[in-house]
């Protein structure tokens, strides 16, 4: 079936250093990813996003890097601050007549000042 | 413009009762879906909606039902709640669905006990 994990649960980063969060899929179909930010009492927060015809994007202090070949996706914070402490998820949707968006399980960063 | 709004923040219930949990967006969005967050996991889709009057179900709908009579508001109700409905719920929604990618915008959720 499909699925989205993520293969390390928690993250522990020193203020100042780069970050990287890495996901796994299994659902080749998959065309669309998305890392959403999710603090402690609040409601995910979108990051980044790719389509399947990429495999860089960047944004303010992120990059999202997609590998179709292993079906890996990463997210890359750098310059790593405390404000960046929370869980990440990634999520994936493929082509089904209406959105449906898979969620992972969630990487817990850990900023360290 | 205040979002994706979701009322109550906190509830808790005993076994068998029933409650609404309302969620409601001033973004005219199209799409709108209900997740719930069990400790230490991603999110399970419950139910979406992908326009006033039009309701289908997620991965996990058992013990749960929707409605949407309006473009804004689409609540979830737990008509015989179980320990097993314990859970964070989260409100969602987009602006379109289907093949396009959109974001999900997302309330701050209703923390739900059931006892």
């Amino acid at each position: 079936g499909e699925s989205v994990g993520l293969h390390l649960p928690t993250l522990s980063v020193q203020e100042g250093d780069n970050s990287i969060i890495n996901c796994a899929y299994s659902n080749s179909a998959s065309d669309y990813f998305i890392w959403y930010k999710q603090e402690s009492g609040k409601g995910p927060q979108f990051i980044i996003d790719i389509r399947s015809n990429m495999d860089k994007r960047q944004g303010q202090r992120v990059t999202v890097l997609l590998n179709k070949t292993v079906k890996h996706l990463s997210l890359q914070i750098a310059a790593t601050q405390p404000g960046d402490s929370a869980v990440y998820f990634c999520a994936e949707k493929g082509w089904r007549g209406y959105q449906k968006v898979t969620f992972g399980t969630g990487t817990k960063l850990q900023v360290i000042p | 413009n205040a979002g994706v709004t979701q009322t109550p923040k906190f509830r808790i219930l005993k076994i068998g009762q029933s409650m609404t949990l309302q969620c409601a967006q001033d973004m005219n969005h199209n799409y709108m879906y209900w997740y719930r967050q069990d400790p230490g996991m991603g999110l399970k889709l419950i139910y979406y909606s992908v326009g006033a009057g039009i309701t289908d179900k997620g991965e996990v709908p058992n013990g749960y039902n929707v409605s949407r009579s309006t473009t804004e508001d689409f609540p979830l109700r737990l008509e015989l709640a179980a320990p097993s409905q314990t859970s964070v719920y989260f409100c969602a929604s987009s602006q379109t669905g289907g093949n396009t990618n959109e974001k999900l915008f997302f309330g701050s959720g209703t923390q739900l006990s059931v006892l």
